[in-house]
């Protein structure tokens, strides 16, 4: 069935050092959706990119879309405490509408 | 308004025992859904409403029915709880039946212990 694969699963950094996570898909997309769930906390709506090589920067966050739309990621430069979390991806599910959300990737962070 | 609303927050259920997980959402959304999270497994699909009066499975749905009799509320059901329905589970809506297309609401989620 359709997948949506994100890695790292994990990643440990010093405060101050960048973060990527990367989200694939086996097919094209329609659209990409991220999402920030804090420790103990509910998934919150980051973004959403829609056209081809769709570049949005929210602060230190930047978020991309691949040429063949099959691919996203979000860059956050110079960590703070404030970013720890579990950041996930999520993709339409075929026609259905539904979203498959890809497994996340928990950033902590070294003050 | 107050988005979305689950109740309990925490619940602790023995083996065999059921109950209903509330959600209810003030936004006058179409699209409402039911998710659980699981260590390292990421946010699975239980069951979804694009309407009221109408229901469909999504990745996880046995052990689970659930109903939407009004706009506002999605509760979801547990049959005959099971050690393996430990989780976090978390209710969701969207403003639109495309709901890929429209950011999804959470609610703060309840935490469900199956002894």
């Amino acid at each position: 069935g359709q997948q949506v694969m994100q890695i790292p699963q994990y990643q440990h950094v010093q405060e101050g050092e960048d973060f990527t996570t990367y989200c694939n898909s086996s097919t094209t997309l329609s659209n990409i959706q991220w999402y920030k769930q804090r420790p103990g906390g509910h998934p919150v709506f980051l973004i959403q990119l829609v056209k081809s090589g769709e570049v949005k920067k929210q602060k230190r966050l930047t978020f991309q879309f691949g040429e063949a739309k099959k691919n996203s990621s979000l860059h956050i430069t110079a960590t703070q405490t404030t970013d720890v979390g579990t950041y996930f991806c999520a993709a339409p599910r075929g026609s259905q509408g539904n979203l498959i959300f890809g497994k996340g990737t928990k950033l902590s962070v070294k003050p | 308004n107050a988005g979305v609303t689950q109740t309990p927050k925490f619940q602790v259920l023995k083996t065999g025992q059921s109950m209903t997980l509330q959600c209810a959402q003030d936004m006058n959304h179409e699209y409402m859904s039911w998710y659980r999270q699981d260590p390292g497994m990421g946010l699975r699909l239980i069951h979804y409403s694009v309407g009221a009066g109408i229901t469909d499975q999504g990745e996880v749905p046995n052990g689970y029915n659930v109903s939407r009799s009004t706009t506002e509320d999605f509760p979801l059901r547990l049959l005959s709880a099971a050690p393996s329905q430990t989780s976090v589970y978390f209710c969701a809506s969207s403003y639109s039946m495309l709901m890929s297309s429209y950011e999804q609401y959470f609610g703060p989620g309840t935490r469900l212990t199956v002894t």
